[in-house]
């Protein structure tokens, strides 16, 4: 499985895109990049999943480069709400297990 | 919307006890999945079933078993509690969609177990 390396930690303020980037340098040709979210005391749910180029949902953006290295989340302006970990995966298509990794804490400040 | 349930949010054991923790989801999912989540670890996957009474082992099987004898219901049973499986035990469900792209998991609130 590839490998994914995302910041520990970022800090923003309500109102600013918040991008949180991700690392994945051998991704492999079948793999997905997918996203889940966690707030505290609650289970992670499915953002947004993407091969590709650009993905975007009624909650987020994803950017992928053509060489698929690297991907990142792009969060249009943040509210408290938004205080979660983040969490990137790479996951072979059809693979049913996921790994989540530490994932980014987010924090947004009034 | 998908609802899972977990008949625990918080539970204390004693060491050497045999814990139940159960999961019921309500999509008619076929997958479903045991983790455990850890300060600084993230979630680790203790085991998963792609069907009644299918299981396969995850990366954290150890001290651990599983058992789904109904499609909505996986429970996973530590046989005698240690302290080192204190943790947030969370469960998971998806729909097998197919071979493109990777399914979607949904995560019940999570068990907050402790063991003295």
């Amino acid at each position: 499985l590839a490998k994914t390396t995302q910041p520990i930690s970022m800090d923003s303020y309500e109102g600013q895109e918040v991008n949180i980037t991700c690392s994945h340098n051998n991704i492999a040709t079948n793999d997905y990049i997918t996203w889940y979210q966690q707030f505290p005391s609650q289970g992670p749910r499915f953002i947004i999943q993407g091969y590709k180029t650009k993905v975007t949902n009624e909650v987020a953006s994803l950017f992928i480069p053509a060489d698929r290295k690297s991907s990142t989340l792009s969060l249009p302006r943040v509210s408290l709400s938004d205080t979660a970990v983040y969490y990137c995966l790479v996951v072979p298509g059809g693979r049913r297990a996921l790994t989540f990794g530490s994932g980014t804490r987010l924090q947004v400040q009034p | 919307d998908v609802k899972v349930t977990q008949s625990s949010r918080y539970l204390v054991k004693r060491t050497g006890e045999k814990v139940f923790l159960e999961c019921v989801q309500d999509m008619d999912h076929e997958n479903m999945f045991w983790y455990r989540q850890d300060p600084g670890l993230g979630l680790r996957l203790i085991y998963f079933s792609y069907d009644v009474k299918m299981k396969e082992k995850g990366d954290i099987p150890e001290g651990y078993s599983v058992s789904r004898e109904k499609k909505e219901r996986f429970s996973l049973i530590l046989e005698s509690a240690s302290t080192n499986q204190t943790s947030m035990y969370l469960c998971a469900s998806s729909f097998q969609q197919g071979t493109v792209f990777t399914d979607t998991q949904y995560f019940g609130p999570g068990t907050r177990l402790t063991v003295l």
